[in-house]
């Protein structure tokens, strides 16, 4: 059973307005969970990440929030560019065990 | 360049034909890693490896096997593929220190008909 997911799996947003990603989680022991994103025909690259006694971190347009109560975890661009269109994957991690969630597909739109 | 290369991009094969997917670092990461992509199922780990001669399973193992002879490579056999296997695989790799972003190869794209 996936322990991480990603229940939406499309976002349509317009240029400039706020993208918002949502994860949801069921392991307790999680201890750091990662944002990557991913364009067709490349691997996975890392966006951002949290810790655990953390509940937001944030890197230019990217925001991430963790709320350990709901085990839930967002993502928020502001403001969405063209180039942000891509799969967006969550994981937790636990040990080196990276779990991840099913991918949300975002598409900006101009 | 700092990258993770896997070899080969596409590959077609027949149903019990064993084959290796190769992986090579350059940046001198202890740890590596095995993911395959499915629809709905997202990334999956099969294998892991913390440093040289040090492997473990990941939550899909089976079917597949790993070696860690040499710090830059870790291959992916499998040594009788079986339709089910067919997916998109990634291989990655980082720093060991507790929670070190990966870095991701582009990926294998696996038939087995």
């Amino acid at each position: 059973d996936q322990q991480v997911k990603q229940n939406s799996p499309s976002l349509s947003v317009q240029e400039g307005r706020i993208s918002i990603l949502n994860c949801d989680y069921t392991n307790s022991m999680f201890d750091y969970f990662l944002w990557y994103k991913k364009y067709p025909a490349e691997g996975p690259t890392f966006l951002i990440s949290i810790s655990s006694i953390k509940d937001k971190n944030e890197d230019g347009r990217f925001t991430v929030f963790l709320n350990k109560s709901a085990k839930h975890l967002s993502l928020h661009i502001v403001p969405s560019q063209p180039g942000d269109s891509a799969v967006y994957f969550c994981a937790a991690s636990l040990d080196y065990k990276l779990s991840f969630g099913a991918g949300t597909t975002v598409t900006v739109r101009a | 360049e700092a990258q993770v290369t896997q070899n080969p991009r596409y590959l077609i094969t027949v149903t019990g034909k064993k084959l290796t997917v190769t992986c090579s670092q350059n940046m001198n990461h202890e740890y590596m890693s095995w993911y395959r992509q499915d629809p709905g199922l997202g990334l999956r780990q099969i294998y892991y490896s913390m440093n040289v001669e040090v492997t473990d399973k990941g939550d899909v193992p089976e079917g597949y096997k790993v070696s860690r002879k040499e710090k830059r490579n870790f291959p992916l056999i499998l040594e009788s593929p079986s339709p089910n296997q067919t997916s998109l695989y990634f291989c990655a790799s980082s720093l060991p220190a507790g929670h070190s972003p990966l870095h991701f190869g582009n990926g294998t794209r696996l038939t087995v008909t």
